[in-house]
């Protein structure tokens, strides 16, 4: 069965520090790779995903993450983040009839001033 | 546009009452689905509708009923709560179900089964 490891549970920085969230993937075929954000007490909301072509896929809010087929992995960075990037970050993979999708655990990342 | 609503936002049951979460979205998809999260477990797959009269079982289907009451509804039914079931449930739709599609999803629904 396919999986998702999101490296950290939680990810402290100060504001207008970089940033990178860890997510590693198992699959043996392609996938197409998600990561989605959620504000406190609000659903999720797309914040870039991987199809296909260019390895390197930018997103809303300044983010941007790198598919690494060698390494499985999709790791999520940001250069200089905002006090209001305060959120939970989700990576998720969707390989299978009907668009599931499977996620991983989950990163907190908290921003300090 | 709306989106995805849900109803209710917030409810409390007692070990053994039954409940039926209410999903709609107005963005015309056709695959629909339900979702719980718990603490450091991310989002798991209930059931999903990949269209209109069709349902599948996902990873958590235990303790579950879904209904796709047509193109626009998508209810979760719990028959008889149990504790294990205190979460927060997310309802998400997508357009066609093509592998790759964005999955948009609704504000959720936070249970406490006492």
């Amino acid at each position: 069965a396919q999986s998702v490891t999101q490296l950290d549970s939680q990810v402290p920085v100060f504001e207008e520090a970089p940033v990178e969230l860890r997510c590693n993937y198992s699959s043996s075929v392609s996938v197409y790779l998600f990561w989605y954000v959620q504000y406190p007490n609000q659903g999720l909301q797309l914040l870039l995903k991987y199809l296909s072509g260019s390895t390197l896929v930018k997103g809303i809010n300044g983010f941007e993450a790198e598919f690494n087929k060698s390494q499985t992995s999709f790791h999520l960075r940001k250069p200089s983040v905002h006090i209001s990037d305060t959120a939970e970050y989700f990576c998720a993979v969707s390989m299978e009839y009907g668009n599931k999708l499977v996620f991983g655990a989950g990163t907190i990342l908290r921003v300090k001033s | 546009n709306a989106g995805v609503t849900q109803t209710p936002k917030f409810q409390v049951l007692k070990t053994g009452q039954s409940m039926t979460l209410q999903c709609a979205q107005d963005m015309n998809h056709n695959s629909m689905y339900w979702y719980r999260q718990d603490p450091g477990m991310g989002l798991r797959l209930i059931y999903y509708s990949a269209s209109e009269g069709t349902t599948d079982k996902g990873e958590v289907p235990n303790g579950y009923n879904v209904s796709r009451l047509n193109k626009r509804e998508f209810s979760l039914r719990l028959e008889s709560a149990a504790p294990s079931q205190t979460s927060v449930y997310f309802c998400a739709s997508t357009q066609i179900g093509f592998l790759g599609e964005t999955q948009y999803f609704g504000p959720g629904t936070r249970l406490l089964v006492l």
